[in-house]
């Protein structure tokens, strides 16, 4: 059964740092990985999608990376705003299925 | 990225009555699921809404407790039945894309049971 794990759970850090947010999935055997971003009480917004063949994927100030065999993957967010604080959730799609497995989140505050 | 509109945002409901969900989709997608976020915890697959046949149900939801239906490529109802307060919990749609298989999401149903 695939486990997907993010650290930290939580992260606040200075405006303008840079950070980088750690996810770990157990069963290398994936389809694809993304990043969403999930503010409080809403949906969860897209950031970055990596099919298995890919090492990274870059959109602005983010950037993500793929290390399927070692069952890693990090976000890399860059010149942090407070606009960035929200919660980022990893999750994995094993080859063969339709089903999305999500971590359990990091939580991210960036403050002034 | 697809549009996704969900119906109501949130609701609070009475233990033992039942709630159904909308979900709009502003384009036509093959793959559709729904997924529930209890408090504090992530996302998890209730099921997938097929069109024209019965929803797949992930192991631990059954298909007397959310019905599902799927009557067009745009359109999917979800009904949380019989409810209880452990069914509070946010209901998110989600859409995928054919070209590249990115899942969008809905803004959710936030249901509360008392």
């Amino acid at each position: 059964k695939q486990e997907v794990t993010q650290i930290p759970a939580a992260l606040s850090v200075p405006e303008g740092e840079n950070l980088v947010l750690n996810c770990s999935f157990t069963d290398s055997a994936i389809y694809n990985l993304q990043w969403f971003r999930q503010d409080p009480g809403k949906g969860l917004t897209s950031l970055l999608l990596i099919q298995s063949s890919q090492r990274e994927q870059t959109s602005g100030r983010l950037n993500a990376s793929l290390d399927k065999s070692s069952g890693r993957s990090t976000l890399y967010i860059a010149a942090s705003q407070p606009g960035d604080s929200a919660t980022y959730l990893c999750a994995v799609k094993e080859g063969g299925g339709n089903k999305l497995t999500f971590g359990t989140g990091t939580q991210l505050k960036v403050e002034l | 990225s697809a549009v996704i509109s969900q119906k109501p945002s949130r609701d609070i409901c009475q233990r033992g009555t039942s709630l159904t969900i909308q979900c709009q989709v502003d384009s036509q997608v093959t793959m559709m699921f729904w997924y529930r976020q209890q408090p504090g915890q992530s996302l998890t697959l209730i099921a997938t809404a097929n069109q024209g046949s019965e929803a797949t149900y992930e192991s631990g939801f059954v298909i007397d407790k959310f019905p599902i239906s799927r009557p067009n490529l745009t359109f999917s109802t979800l009904t949380v039945s019989n409810m209880s307060p452990e069914d509070s919990s946010i209901y998110l749609c989600s859409v995928e894309r054919w070209a590249n298989n990115e899942q969008f999401f809905g803004p959710g149903t936030r249901l509360t049971v008392l």
